[in-house]
Parts: structure tokens; C-alpha cells; sequence
């Protein structure tokens, strides 16, 4: 198993447009977690899904939106892209929700020019 | 509020010092406590969790409830403890993190 897969690998975007990032959770993972990774900070908590429902949500505005897909990938969408949201991009899976260990992939870079 | 404070942005040591990384949390619950470490050119992966009690590459971490703390220790650095590392609070939400802290090892 090649663990968690994220795509695509860089993203360069302008203010003002939409983005679309992908995640493969490992298989028999039914949990997919997403966090946004500043430059100098940790990850940061935006969205948990869980069998296909949104489980959790942090402290992003409405722009930020994500959906799980009945094989359990996901996607995260942010539209009227800013400058303060080029950022790495992280998602992370697990076998269920609640203490179950998180596995990280290796992230997306969007760069908002 | 979750909060988690990791109070050094950089830890330098000498090869074979003791290891202390600092993490302070504030959580009104009852917490999960993690750390997670990224290598160089390497994705972020658990280290420990408090609830195992279990030394991973000679580290261990106790949490202090009485003092909100989750410092991470080595007896002896090895230069391949040179990565970056994230204290994290699971209260409800998945995972909260420190701003991290930096270990360099130095031989």
C-alpha cells in the first residue's frame, strides 16, 4: 500500500480562482482528514469526514468546502482563492474516527499568486 | 479553546545529550496527547501517544495534567533525531497542533 496519495503534488493559482485537491486514504480507511500547514506554523484542523459525511469542521470560512466519495477519496475546494491561503495542504486517514491514529500524505503545495 | 504551545522554534544538542522538547496544552476535557515527526523530505507520522505509554526510538512522554504538559525526552540525541517535531491535542476536534519545534543534532 502506497499509504495516503495526495494530488496533484504543486499547485500555482491566482487570486480570485478555484482549486480542487484530491486524497486517497489507505485502503480500509473510511476516514479522511484535511488540515492547512502554513509556512512556520503546524497543521491546522479544516474538515473530518466519516462515511461519507462531514464529522468535523475548524475555523475556515465558507469558501473552503469538501466532499468524501463512496471508495472513501475525497476532495477539498477552495474557491475566491486569496493570497493567504497558499499554504501545504495536508490530508490524513484512518480506520474510523475518534483516537484512531491518523496517517498523513505528503501534501499539496498551492501557491497564490 | 484547544490550544497547544511548543514554546522552542529550535533545539540544538550534541550527539548523546539529553533530549527535553517542551509542550504545554490547554484543554478544558480530558486529552489525547501525541507527538508527530517529519524527516527531512519526509511526511508527518506519528511518533507516540500518551495513551500507549510506549517508547518510540528511546522517547517517551508523560502527561502532566497537573501541569497541562506533554514534554517530550531522550536520554541520548542521535543525529537521525534531527526532523521536526509537532505536539498535538486530540479534544473535539481531530487534532490540534503546536507551531513546532526544530531538533538539530549535532555530531
Amino acid at each position: 500500500d502506497a499509504g495516503v496519495t495526495q494530488s496533484p503534488t504543486h499547485l500555482i493559482k491566482t487570486r480570485g480562482q478555484h482549486v480542487t485537491l484530491r486524497c486517497s486514504p489507505i485502503s480500509g480507511h473510511k476516514s479522511v482528514s484535511w488540515y492547512q500547514q502554513v509556512l512556520g506554523q503546524g497543521p491546522q484542523f479544516i474538515f473530518q469526514y466519516y462515511e461519507k459525511e462531514e464529522r468535523g469542521r475548524g475555523n475556515f470560512p465558507d469558501r473552503f468546502s469538501a466532499r468524501q466519495f463512496p471508495n472513501y477519496s475525497s476532495e477539498l475546494n477552495v474557491n475566491a482563492l486569496l493570497l493567504g491561503d497558499s499554504a501545504l495542504y495536508l490530508c490524513a486517514s484512518s480506520l474510523v474516527r475518534g483516537t484512531d491514529t491518523q496517517y498523513f500524505g505528503p501534501g499539496t503545495r498551492l501557491t497564490v499568486l | 479553546a484547544q490550544r497547544v504551545t511548543q514554546p522552542e522554534k529550535l533545539l540544538s544538542v550534541f550527539k548523546g545529550a539529553p533530549v527535553e522538547l517542551k509542550c504545554n496544552y490547554s484543554y478544558s476535557g480530558s486529552p489525547e496527547l501525541f507527538w508527530y515527526v517529519q524527516y527531512s523530505r519526509q511526511r508527518l507520522q506519528l511518533l507516540l501517544r500518551h495513551i500507549s505509554r510506549e517508547s518510540i526510538k528511546g522517547f517517551t512522554a508523560d502527561l502532566n495534567k497537573g501541569e497541562t504538559s506533554f514534554h517530550l525526552k531522550k536520554p541520548f540525541a542521535q543525529e537521525e533525531d534531527s526532523a521536526m517535531y509537532y505536539c498535538a491535542l486530540k479534544g473535539n476536534t481531530p487534532l490540534v497542533f503546536g507551531k513546532g519545534t526544530r531538533l538539530s543534532v549535532i555530531a
